[in-house]
């Protein structure tokens, strides 16, 4: 199985400034068909989780320009540019390369 | 608008079974393969297991925890998921998502079921 390690396990971010978060996968999640399938997830507290980022980078429908996503391979990163009060929650990092596993996940908590 | 309303939660002895339904709306259900994912309370995401669209053959994959244990169906005639659970453990007691999955993102998930195994 594909192990995702997620850091830090919690951030504490001020209002309005940067946020960032790594997850590191155990193997590399280039899938066969060149695709990279590594996407982050958002769960505010009661929520369920909603769909963030997909294959690295793509922000899915309805996410604000806030949230991006980069790297390759098996090094990934969430960067939230300005931190707003909404954005409190946890946010899991998640492979669908081979069947499909999630990182910890890290909370997101206000300063 | 995507609906995804799991059912069929409880109370449940450990050993016992379940049987979750997840009822879908709002988007052409045959043509989306699924998936379970499940929470424990506190804790973060597992994947359960998904299905296949059956023009992708209509297989089964399953988290190493939970095979031989669970079993995935669909009914899409009906619009709706199911999750057999067989045997159940302590550590099975978690909230139970239904997800659809588009190019390998789980897109759209339900509110979830509470499923709880406890004597």
């Amino acid at each position: 199985d594909i192990v995702m390690t997620q850091t830090p396990l919690s951030s504490p971010v001020t209002l309005g400034q940067p946020a960032s978060i790594s997850c590191r996968s155990s193997q590399s999640l280039v899938h066969r068909d060149g695709n990279t399938y590594l996407s982050w997830l958002q769960q505010r507290p009661g929520q369920p989780p909603r769909p963030l980022i997909y294959k690295i980078s793509n922000r899915f429908s309805g996410v604000p320009d806030r949230f991006s996503g980069s790297g390759a391979g098996t090094d990934f990163t969430l960067r939230i540019s300005r931190v707003e009060a909404e954005d409190v929650g946890v946010y899991y990092c998640m492979q669908a390369t081979q069947f499909i596993t999630f990182g910890q996940g890290t909370r997101l908590e206000i300063k | 608008e995507v609906q995804l309303v799991e059912s069929g939660g409880g109370l449940v002895k450990p050993g016992g079974s379940l049987r979750l339904s997840c009822a879908a709306s709002g988007f052409t259900f045959s043509d989306a393969w699924m998936s379970w994912v499940r929470q424990a309370p506190g804790k973060g995401l597992e994947w359960v297991g998904r299905i296949r669209k059956k023009s992708d053959g209509g297989t089964t994959d399953y988290a190493a925890p939970v095979k031989g244990r669970f079993t995935i169906s669909r009914d899409d005639s009906k619009n709706t998921l199911y999750l057999q659970i067989n045997s159940l453990k302590t550590e099975d007691t978690a909230v139970y998502y239904c997800t659809s999955e588009w190019y390998y993102l789980l897109n759209s998930w339900g509110q979830g079921t509470l499923v709880t195994v406890s004597s």
